[in-house]
Formats: structure tokens, C-alpha cells, sequence
């Protein structure tokens, strides 16, 4: 069982402001890693899938970094809105996915 | 219907009895998984079917039993389960399940399992 960390467990923000939290996996034997939202009731979303020769990704307000050497990425979120609360998730893939607990944001208005 | 849908949504079973998770993509995908969430903890991989082929059996007790009939549809028989089994139970389904890990997987809305 690999070893993904994430953090914040959780994380408040006010709307309109700027935040971002981080996964933590294994450097060794990278081949993929992905993020997911998770809303409430609701199916995860794919977000990215970032791999070794990456740039950063970006979809709207968000976007997401990769640092394979040591073993983390970043998840931003930039002018946070209250659709922006959900469970993001990443998961580390070695041809199975082992995914973090999650950071879960709350956004409020 | 699109994606990936899971039925039921919720389920509620005593110790003693038999029940089936039913999951269903419109995708067209060659491989799916289960996975199990409990409280507080990250999603666990159970199973893992490509092209109708188990070829991941992540020492899930027989309790679980599961069932991948065609490319399209998977199966969770539970039976004689324990009140620890109370999760949340998702499936998933992937276009291939390459060596290069960056085939996205799509995930169902789950079942709230409940073993009293």
C-alpha cells in the first residue's frame, strides 16, 4: 500500500480569495498522478491527470503543479467560489490508483 | 443514460443476508473496479476487471464476491457481511488499464452500504 498524504484535512476559505493544499507521494516508479473533486451525493470528478513530462494544468479557476524529484503536487484555486466546495482528491498511480484522503474545502460567502 | 450509474444507492442488510451491488457503464470501457470507502479513511481498491477478466484481487475477504458478466456490467455479492462492512462502495470504470497509469477513471455515485 503506497503512502499519499495530503493536506489540509480540511480547509476554510472566503469567497473570492485565493487558497491551495498539497499531495505528497512516492518519488520513486512516478507514472501517473491524478486529481479528483468530490461534491457531496455526488460521483468523483476527474480534474487532471498529471504525468512525468507535465506542464502545469489548468481548468478555469483551478490549476495544478507537479514536483516528481520530491514527491508532491499542488492544487490551487484561484477566486474560490461556493461551487468550489467539494472533497478534491488525488490518487498516485503505480498501475493501480492509491489515493489520499482528501482535502476537503468549504467555501463561504 | 450516460457515465457511470451504481444501484441502489442505498442498502441496508442484516448479517444473515444475500445481497447484489449493481454497477453499469455507458461508456465503453474494458475495465472496471470496486472500490470501498469507510469513514474517515481513502478510497480502497477491491477489484479489478479488465475485459471481463478479474486481474486484481486486492485480499478482499470471500464475503465479496464480485461478477463481471460483459464489459459493461459488474456485480458486488454480499453475503454473511460484518457490521465493519458498512461503507461507502464505488465503482469505476476505465478505458483500458494501461501500464502508463494515465487512463482516467470514471467513478459511479456509489452505495451507502448499512450492515446491522
Amino acid at each position: 500500500i503506497l503512502n499519499v498524504e495530503q493536506s489540509p484535512q480540511s480547509l476554510h476559505v472566503q469567497e473570492g480569495d485565493s487558497t491551495n493544499f498539497t499531495c505528497s507521494f512516492p518519488s520513486s516508479n512516478f507514472y501517473a498522478l491524478h486529481w479528483y473533486r468530490w461534491e457531496t451525493a455526488k460521483s468523483p470528478e476527474a480534474l487532471f491527470v498529471m504525468t512525468l513530462n507535465g506542464d502545469e494544468k489548468k481548468k478555469g479557476r483551478i490549476s495544478a503543479t507537479l514536483n516528481t524529484k520530491e514527491g508532491y503536487s499542488y492544487l490551487y484555486i484561484k477566486g474560490s467560489q461556493p461551487e468550489d466546495s467539494a472533497t478534491y482528491l488525488c490518487a498516485f498511480n503505480d498501475y493501480k490508483l492509491s489515493f489520499g484522503a482528501g482535502t476537503t474545502v468549504t467555501v463561504r460567502a | 443514460e450516460t457515465g457511470v450509474t451504481q444501484t441502489p444507492r442505498h442498502l441496508v442488510m442484516g448479517m444473515t443476508n444475500k445481497k447484489s451491488l449493481k454497477c453499469e457503464q455507458h461508456l465503453g470501457h474494458n475495465a472496471m473496479y470496486w472500490y470501498k470507502q469507510s469513514a474517515k479513511k481513502p478510497l480502497e481498491l477491491m477489484f479489478v476487471y479488465s475485459l471481463e477478466e478479474r486481474v486484481e484481487n486486492n485480499s478482499v475477504p470471500s464475503r465479496f464476491s464480485p461478477e463481471c458478466p460483459n464489459s459493461s456490467h459488474l456485480f458486488l455479492h454480499l453475503h454473511t457481511l460484518q457490521p465493519e462492512d458498512s461503507a461507502l462502495y464505488l465503482c469505476a470504470s476505465s478505458q483500458d488499464r494501461g501500464p502508463d497509469g494515465t487512463d482516467t477513471q470514471y467513478f459511479g455515485p456509489g452505495t451507502r452500504l448499512t450492515v446491522l
